[in-house]
């Protein structure tokens, strides 16, 4: 059964920190990984990556894939209040739709 | 505004009872894809539809159930509800099968 884990399920940090966040995956014709930011209502997208070794940036977010050993990180530096949400990161399998895992719910403290 | 629309924002109702969700799809966008966001278990993919034809299944109860029409909105119809329905009911809308989601602000359904 195709599956995505993530972890830590939550975090709190202190603004300014850098956080790491996780995501393993076991899924059958991977095709793309996605890491999105849940505040109050809809996911928004953040990256899509699917070469191995190349690291998407934006700003102080940053994540790279690693297809070999079945993983990706997303890191933020120099973290803010706003950076708080629920970090999810989904897998694209070959039927076209996204399998979630639980997400890592940010707290950043001021 | 994304440009996901889904009605109603918020639906609170009986045990038993069936709703309908809607959801307008991105300009231009063909696939549209359901998903569940309970509290427990994470966001869960139900239905995918492109371009007016079922395209894939998730983990969708018989009660429930989906089309898209003609001009791309789609429809989630649910049935038979019970306590444990109540969720985040999303959906999502992209080009075709091999780009990113676009989420629409999701249906709250409340199930008393």
């Amino acid at each position: 059964e195709d599956k995505v884990v993530q972890s830590p399920l939550s975090l709190v940090v202190h603004e300014g920190d850098t956080v790491t966040l996780n995501c393993s995956y076991e899924v059958t014709n991977f095709r793309s990984l996605l890491w999105y930011k849940q505040e109050k209502k809809a996911p928004t997208f953040l990256f899509m990556l699917t070469s191995s070794g190349i690291e998407k940036k934006s700003g102080r977010l940053s994540s790279i894939l690693d297809k070999k050993e079945l993983f990706s990180i997303l890191n933020i530096t120099a973290t803010q209040t706003g950076d708080s949400a629920i970090y999810l990161c989904a897998v694209k399998g070959s039927q076209g739709n996204l399998i979630f895992g639980k997400g890592t719910k940010l707290s950043v403290k001021p | 505004d994304s440009g996901v629309t889904q009605t109603p924002k918020h639906l609170i109702t009986a045990t038993g009872q069936r709703v309908t969700l809607r959801c307008s799809p991105r300009s231009g966008d063909l696939s549209v894809y359901w998903y569940q966001q309970s509290l427990d278990q994470g966001l869960q993919f139900l239905i995918q539809y492109y371009n007016g034809e079922e395209r894939a299944k998730g983990n969708i109860l018989e009660r429930f159930s989906a089309q898209q029409f003609p001009d791309l909105h789609s429809e989630l119809n649910l049935s038979s509800l019970e306590l444990g329905d109540s969720a985040l009911y999303f959906c999502a809308s992209s080009v075709g099968r091999g780009d990113g989601y676009t989420f629409g602000s999701g249906t709250r359904l409340t199930v008393v």
